[in-house]
C-alpha cells in the first residue's frame, strides 16, 4: 500500500518562476508534514515543515500549503533559482514517529 | 561543528560478505535511523533506535542488523542475506523520536557489489 504519492516526478521551471510540488497521503494519523531537499551525493536536509493545525506556512521563498480534508500538502517555491535545482521529498510522520517518504521530485531551474 | 558523519563514502561488497557502515553523531541526539535510497525512489526505513541499547525494525529490515551501544554511534551491518544490497544508505538522527522532531541526515554511503 502506497501511503504517500508525490507528484510530479520531475519538473522544469524557468528562473524566477514558481515551482509547485504536491504530496497526497492516505493515513489520517499523520501529524507532521515536512519537505526535504536533497542535492546529488548528499543527504536530505529539512527545508520546511507544518503541523495540521495551520493551513499555510511561509519561510522566505518557500511555502507549504496544507489541505487536511483533501489529505494533500504542497510545496511552493517562489522566484525559483538555479540553486534550487535538487530533488525534493515529502515525508509525513506517522503515529509511531516514523517518516514515510514520497518518491521524490527532481526539480531543474533553467537560468 | 555538530553533525552526522557516515563512513566510508563508497563501499564495495563481495558475494557472501558482511559489511558494516559507520554512523557517528555529535549532536547529542537520542534517536537514530538508517534509510536505504534506490534510484528514483524515496527513502525506506531499515532500522531505528530511540534510545541507547534499544532498536526496532523498520519497513525493510531483512538482511540487515544494527547495534546501539553508545548514544553517538549506530552502525549498520549489511549481511550476506541481503541479496540486493546495491543502494545509497543514509543515517539520520533527531533530538528525540517524538512528533515534529526534525531528522538530520549524514551524506550517505554508496554500497556496490563487486
Amino acid at each position: 500500500q502506497q501511503q504517500v504519492k508525490q507528484s510530479p516526478q520531475s519538473l522544469i521551471v524557468q528562473k524566477g518562476g514558481i515551482s509547485i510540488i504536491n504530496c497526497a497521503y492516505e493515513n489520517t494519523a499523520f501529524d507532521y508534514f515536512p519537505w526535504y531537499q536533497q542535492f546529488p551525493g548528499k543527504g536530505p536536509a529539512l527545508l520546511i515543515a507544518i503541523r495540521p493545525d495551520v493551513s499555510e506556512k511561509k519561510e522566505g521563498r518557500f511555502t507549504i500549503s496544507f489541505n487536511k480534508s483533501a489529505k494533500q500538502f504542497s510545496l511552493h517555491i517562489m522566484d525559483s533559482q538555479p540553486g534550487d535545482s535538487a530533488t525534493y521529498f515529502c515525508g509525513p510522520m506517522d503515529s509511531s514517529y516514523k517518516l514515510i517518504f514520497g518518491s521524490g521530485t527532481r526539480l531543474l531551474v533553467r537560468p | 561543528d555538530g553533525g552526522i558523519t557516515q563512513s566510508p563514502k563508497y563501499l564495495f561488497r563481495k558475494e557472501g560478505q558482511n559489511v558494516t557502515l559507520s554512523c557517528e553523531q555529535n549532536l547529542n541526539h537520542d534517536a537514530m535511523y538508517w534509510y536505504r535510497q534506490d534510484p528514483g525512489q524515496g527513502l525506506r526505513l531499515i532500522y531505528y533506535s530511540q534510545i541507547v541499547n534499544d532498536f526496532q525494525k523498520g519497513d525493510i529490515a531483512e538482511g540487515y542488523s544494527v547495534s546501539r551501544e553508545k548514544k553517538e554511534s549506530f552502525p549498520l551491518t549489511v549481511t550476506s542475506a541481503q541479496k540486493n544490497p546495491t543502494a545509497f544508505y543514509l543515517c539520520a538522527s533527531s533530538r528525540t523520536g517524538g512528533i515534529g522532531q526534525p531528522q538530520h541526515f549524514g551524506d550517505g554511503t554508496r554500497l556496490s557489489i563487486l
